[in-house]
């Protein structure tokens, strides 16, 4: 596609429930990275995949966040039973390599009441 | 891990000035990008700058890897350059992940 494209663009949930943020990532890139962006704050890192594999999950908060790219190109990012502290708006970035140009999506904002 | 930082923290202009956002960052990196966020959240890429200069229009940036910082110039402001710029880095060691500043949040008034 064109760009990095996130789906949905918003979503409420209720505390507990279960939610999947979707990322469909530039056509080609091989590197597509996860991020969380809470209110007045700069993005922070999740999870970056190279190709199918997560090669590193450091920035994950705890072992309430999953997330998959099961054929190396659109990645899901999954959270369970979710807090009210995991409102924020999670952004995806793809980008051809590890070292390049990082591009952004246009984010899914996530409210958890 | 390293550390990122921008000034100003925020500033006002007035349309057609000009201004200089600052990043320092702390280690060795091999990339640095500028982006602007906009009022709706999209982050825009700015500039892909681990060395050197570069110029887009009314925006410039340089990025002095030695001396560990990086400018973004902005050129005659328009309202529309309102937002918050991020600078984002990522050191040259391995697999690292990109590191975002601080934010320099910028308000243009007409």
């Amino acid at each position: 596609g064109a760009g990095v494209s996130q789906t949905p663009s918003n979503k409420v949930t209720e505390k507990g429930k279960y939610v999947e943020l979707r990322c469909d990532p530039i056509s080609g890139h091989t590197a597509l990275y996860w991020y969380r962006q809470s209110l007045g704050q700069g993005p922070e890192f999740l999870i970056y995949f190279q190709g199918t594999g997560a090669a590193d999950d450091s920035g994950l908060p705890n072992d309430r966040f999953f997330a998959v790219r099961p054929e190396g190109s659109v990645s899901t990012l999954k959270i369970q039973r979710t807090e009210r502290g995991d409102s924020a708006v999670y952004l995806c970035a793809s980008g051809t390599g590890e070292s390049t140009e990082a591009f952004f999506g246009q984010g899914t904002r996530l409210t958890v009441v | 891990g390293i550390q990122v930082e921008q000034s100003p923290p925020d500033l006002i202009l007035q349309e057609g000035a000009n201004s200089t956002l600052r990043c320092n960052f702390s280690d060795s990196v091999n990339n640095l990008q500028w982006f602007h966020q906009n009022p709706w959240g999209q982050l825009i890429n700015l500039f892909y700058i681990p060395s050197g200069t570069k110029q887009n229009g009314r925006l410039s940036a340089t990025t002095v890897a030695t001396e560990r910082y990086s400018l973004l110039y902005i050129s005659s402001s328009q309202t529309t350059d309102s937002g918050v710029y991020f600078c984002a880095v990522r050191m040259n060691t391995g697999f690292q992940k990109l590191v975002f500043g601080t934010g320099t949040r910028l308000l243009v008034s007409p």
